[in-house]
């Protein structure tokens, strides 16, 4: 069965400063992996996904992921955070036309 | 913004009573689904529906039930709420539920708290 794990639930990191959101699934066949964000008060928004051909995907906000085949991983990374970028993270992933699994989520807090 | 409003968006409730949310959506999407949300947990599908009274059970099914009479709406009901169904509820659309070329579109939630 497919899972999804996100190491850290809560990464602070002061504005301007790189930052990366760790997520690893577990699957035997092919998936589609997912980036949602979730800002206060607010439901889950779709940040950015990998569905096949490049391994490298970006956000219009400047986020950008990984698809690593080999270490089952889907990182997600930004050179500079800014303030605005405080929000929960979820790494999510399906197999085919499966439902989604969701991970547990990052909470991402960018201090001045 | 996909159109989907959500009611309540609070609720405080006590253990034992009857409660419905409700989800509605201006999109005309086929499938509709309810998850909440709890802390260590992240996102978990309670039920969905892939058509006006097509439903079927998510992994956290149990003390909940659905319906979907008509394509905008798609209700949730905890029979008898305990403590334990205290959360933030999202409901999501979709238009073809296959995540390939449809993402979910989530609402806003429902914070509810059973005392």
């Amino acid at each position: 069965a497919q899972s999804v794990t996100q190491l850290d639930s809560q990464v602070p990191v002061f504005e301007e400063a790189p930052v990366e959101l760790r997520c690893n699934y577990s699957s035997s066949v092919s998936v589609y992996l997912f980036w949602y964000v979730q800002y206060p008060n607010q439901g889950l928004q779709l940040l950015l996904k990998y569905l096949s051909g490049s391994t490298l995907v970006e956000s219009i906000n400047g986020f950008e992921a990984e698809f690593n085949k080999s270490q089952t991983s889907f990182h997600l990374r930004k050179p500079s955070v800014h303030i605005s970028d405080t929000a929960e993270y979820f790494c999510a992933v399906s197999e085919g036309t499966d439902k989604l699994i969701f991970g547990t989520g990052t909470r991402l807090q960018v201090f001045p | 913004d996909a159109g989907i409003t959500q009611s309540p968006r609070h609720k405080v409730t006590e253990t034992g009573t009857p409660v419905t949310l409700r989800c509605h959506q201006t999109e005309n999407h086929r499938y509709m689904y309810w998850y909440r949300q709890d802390p260590g947990h992240g996102l978990r599908l309670i039920h969905y529906s892939y058509g006006v009274k097509d439903t079927d059970k998510g992994e956290v099914s149990d003390g909940y039930s659905v319906s979907r009479s008509k394509t905008e709406d798609f209700l949730l009901t905890l029979e008898s709420a305990t403590s334990s169904q205290t959360s933030v509820y999202f409901c999501a659309i979709s238009e073809t539920g296959n995540s390939y070329n449809s993402p979910l579109h989530f609402g806003n939630g429902t914070r509810l708290t059973v005392t």
